[in-house]
């Protein structure tokens, strides 16, 4: 059983650029949750997308987008990135019938 | 709004000692409790999971307790080793399970 993938591992970007981030569910998770995690912080949620349809959102802008593909796995869209951007993206994985979510090993974001 | 309160923020100790970590939440209206560890820089990986109609879940040495009347949760830790030495995230899911509230997490060093 394949577990949650990220990638890439690491990325640096400057301001005003868009960045896509990439996600491999775990086998059988047709749910994927997104979190970003600042520097000393707990991860805060993005948003969540259940068949190919988001399903919740949390206190982000506009500019943070997403997508799920038929196979379930998932992409962050972050356009004209800021620098307070810069943090670990955490991708998790789960389905309704699973009581918890499956977190991947995340996508350090740095934004000069 | 769900918040989640950890404390302390950090703690260190020797080696062998016993140990509790404290988690509060605001909302009571909880579906599960998680518990995490985090190495640093790292993805998270799951440790405990305590469903809403229990009051404890217990791997190793470590145990979990959770009361959702008073909103709060502890982590202990047995005979602590410098393995253990990582940041400890607790985690509710909402009503719907769906998502996770994180707290900002305690960071343990355990020295030999």
């Amino acid at each position: 059983e394949t577990g949650v993938t990220q990638s890439p591992t690491h990325l640096i970007k400057t301001r005003g650029q868009q960045v896509t981030l990439r996600c491999s569910s775990q086998s059988g998770h047709n749910t994927v949750s997104w979190y970003q995690q600042a520097l000393g912080q707990g991860p805060q949620f993005i948003f969540q997308y259940y068949r190919e349809e988001e399903n919740g959102r949390g206190n982000f802008p506009p500019r943070f987008s997403g997508l799920q593909f038929p196979n379930y796995s998932s992409e962050l869209n972050v356009n004209a990135l800021e620098l307070d951007d810069s943090a670990l993206y955490l991708c998790a994985s789960s389905s309704p019938r699973v009581e918890t979510q499956y977190f991947g090993p995340g996508t350090r974001l740095l934004v000069l | 709004k769900q918040e989640v309160t950890q404390i302390p923020a950090a703690l260190s100790v020797p080696e062998g000692e016993n140990l509790v970590l404290n988690c509060s939440f605001t909302d009571s209206a909880i579906y599960n409790l998680q518990w995490f560890r985090q190495d640093p820089g790292k993805g998270l990986t799951s440790l405990l999971l305590i469903q809403s109609s229990q009051r404890e879940q217990t791997s190793g040495r470590l145990n979990a307790s959770l009361d959702k009347s008073s909103g709060r949760s502890t982590l202990y830790i047995a005979a602590s080793q410098p393995g253990d030495s990582a940041t400890y995230l607790c985690a509710v899911y909402g009503s719907g399970y769906s998502t996770l509230t994180f707290g900002k997490g305690t960071m343990l060093l355990v020295s030999p």
